[in-house]
């Protein structure tokens, strides 16, 4: 079975500074990552998400994570942060999106920006 | 059109009642999903759907009852629901190439 554990429940940070929010997975067969966001009262924006190819991974809003296959990471980065960013964020693992697979998440950061 | 559409929005029901949420998605993706998502947790599977068919179940309880009336369509049917099941209800589609989709959800209160 997959799973992914997200270390932080919580994390603060202060506007314009860099933050890395960690995420390790366990699968015995290829692993598909993803992160989303949840702002308030609202459904799940897709991030970025690991499919196949390079480990570097860009996505929307400034964000990027690097798939570490040997210390089986997916770390969300971003060097400066917005007041904007402050959401709930998820990190979620599949087997194969394209067919009838489940996606599991992770428990969830809780990103809190501040001036 | 990239977009999983969910209404309504908003819904508040007795526990007597019967509602249908709505989902649609014209991405051409033929895996559908419904994921319920209590307050500060994450979404938990409740079905998926695979080319119109029902895929998995999550021994969710038979008060809720999907349907996937076309490769377009997911609806999700409830009847006799308990306060508990207060939440809210997420869709989402998928294609290998792009991953997963989900909607804004619908936000079901019972009473």
């Amino acid at each position: 079975a997959q799973s992914v554990t997200q270390l932080d429940s919580q994390v603060p940070v202060f506007e314009e500074a860099p933050v890395e929010l960690r995420c390790n997975y366990s699968s015995s067969v290829s692993v598909y990552l993803f992160w989303y966001v949840q702002y308030p009262n609202q459904g799940l924006q897709l991030l970025l998400k690991y499919l196949s190819g390079s480990t570097l991974v860009k996505g929307i809003n400034g964000f990027e994570a690097e798939f570490n296959k040997s210390q089986t990471s997916f770390h969300l980065r971003k060097p400066s942060v917005h007041i904007s960013d402050t959401a709930e964020y998820f990190c979620a693992v599949s087997d194969l999106p394209g067919t009838a697979s489940k996606l599991t998440f992770g428990t969830g950061t809780r990103l809190q920006v501040t001036l | 059109d990239t977009e999983v559409t969910q209404t309504p929005k908003h819904l508040v029901m007795g526990m007597t009642n019967k509602k249908s949420l709505k989902c649609e998605q014209h991405m051409g993706h033929r895996a559908m999903y419904w994921y319920k998502q209590k307050a500060k947790k994450p979404p938990e599977l409740m079905f998926v759907y695979s080319y119109e068919k029902l895929s998995i179940n999550e021994s969710v309880p038979s008060r809720f009852s999907p349907e996937c009336p076309n490769s377009s369509l997911l609806n999700l049917h409830l009847h006799a629901l308990q306060p508990e099941d207060s939440a809210l209800y997420l869709c989402a589609s998928s294609h290998s190439l792009y991953g997963y989709t989900f909607g804004s959800g619908t936000r079901l209160t019972v009473v």
